[in-house]
C-alpha cells in the first residue's frame, strides 16, 4: 500500500524550532518529488515547498523562505521540513504530498500531488 | 505570482444535482490545473489533473475542463460522499498555489 506518514509536529514557543518528518513506504521514494502543504485551522490550502527526487531543484513559499528548510534521505525513505524562527502564523496541519509527473495535452510537463499524508499539527503559542 | 479565485465560495446542493465549480487564474497556466476534494478532517485527495484528466480510483461523475485561465470542476448527480470543500491548484510556475476552496454543503 502506498502510504506517506508524518510526525514530528506539537506545541512550540515563538521563535521556536521543529523538525517534521515523512515515511514514504509503498513506491520507490527515490524516484518522486516530495512537497509540503500546510493548512491553518478553518483556511484553506497553502503549498510549503518542494523538492525534486534528485534534490537539484528546491522552492520554497515566501512565507517560509529562509525559516523552513526541506531536505530528503532517499536511503531512509523520509522526508524532512525544519522550521525554525516559528512565528504564531505558522500554527496548522502539515501534510506531506507525493509529487507525479503528467504530460498535458500540449506535452508540457507538470507535476502534481497525488498522494498525501494524514498530517501532522504544528501550534505555535506561548 | 498567478493569483487563483474560485466561485462559488459556498454551494448548497442537493443528492443527484449537477455542480459546477469555476477556478480561474490571474494568467495563462495552459492546463496545468487540478482539482482535489477535502473532507473536514481529512488530506486532500486528487481529482483532476492537467485540467481534464481524471485520477485513477475516481468516479466519472467528475470531469475537469478549460485551459489558460478558466477551468471548471462539473459533478454530475451529486452523492452524499461528495458534501466536502473543493480546491484548485495551479502546477504552471511557483509557487503552486490553491485556489481559496468551494465547499458544497446539503442543502
Amino acid at each position: 500500500e502506498v502510504q506517506l506518514v508524518e510526525s514530528g509536529g506539537g506545541l512550540v514557543q515563538p521563535g521556536g524550532s521543529l523538525r517534521l518528518s515523512c515515511a514514504a513506504s509503498g513506491f520507490n521514494f527515490r524516484a518522486y518529488g516530495m512537497s509540503w502543504v500546510r493548512q491553518a485551522p478553518g483556511k484553506g490550502l497553502e503549498w510549503v515547498a518542494d523538492i525534486s527526487s534528485n534534490v537539484k531543484k528546491i522552492s520554497y513559499a515566501d512565507s517560509v523562505k529562509g525559516r523552513f528548510t526541506i531536505s530528503r534521505d532517499n536511503a531512509q525513505n523520509s522526508l524532512f521540513l525544519q522550521m525554525n524562527s516559528l512565528r504564531a502564523e505558522d500554527t496548522a496541519v502539515y501534510f506531506c504530498a507525493r509529487d507525479t509527473h503528467y504530460f498535458d495535452s500540449s506535452d508540457s510537463l507538470g507535476f502534481v500531488s497525488d498522494i498525501w499524508g494524514q498530517g501532522t499539527m504544528v501550534t505555535v503559542a506561548s | 505570482d498567478i493569483q487563483l479565485t474560485q466561485s462559488p465560495s459556498f454551494l448548497s446542493a442537493s443528492v443527484g444535482d449537477r455542480v459546477t465549480i469555476t477556478c480561474r487564474a490571474s494568467q495563462g497556466i495552459s492546463s496545468h490545473l487540478a482539482w482535489y476534494q477535502q473532507t473536514p478532517g481529512k488530506a486532500p485527495n486528487l481529482l483532476i489533473y492537467a485540467a481534464s484528466t481524471l485520477q485513477s480510483g475516481v468516479p466519472s461523475r467528475f470531469s475537469g475542463s478549460g485551459s489558460g485561465t478558466e477551468f471548471t470542476l462539473t459533478i454530475t448527480s451529486l452523492q452524499p460522499e461528495d458534501f466536502a470543500t473543493y480546491y484548485c491548484q495551479q502546477l504552471n510556475s511557483y509557487p503552486r498555489i490553491f485556489g481559496p476552496g468551494t465547499k458544497v454543503d446539503i442543502k
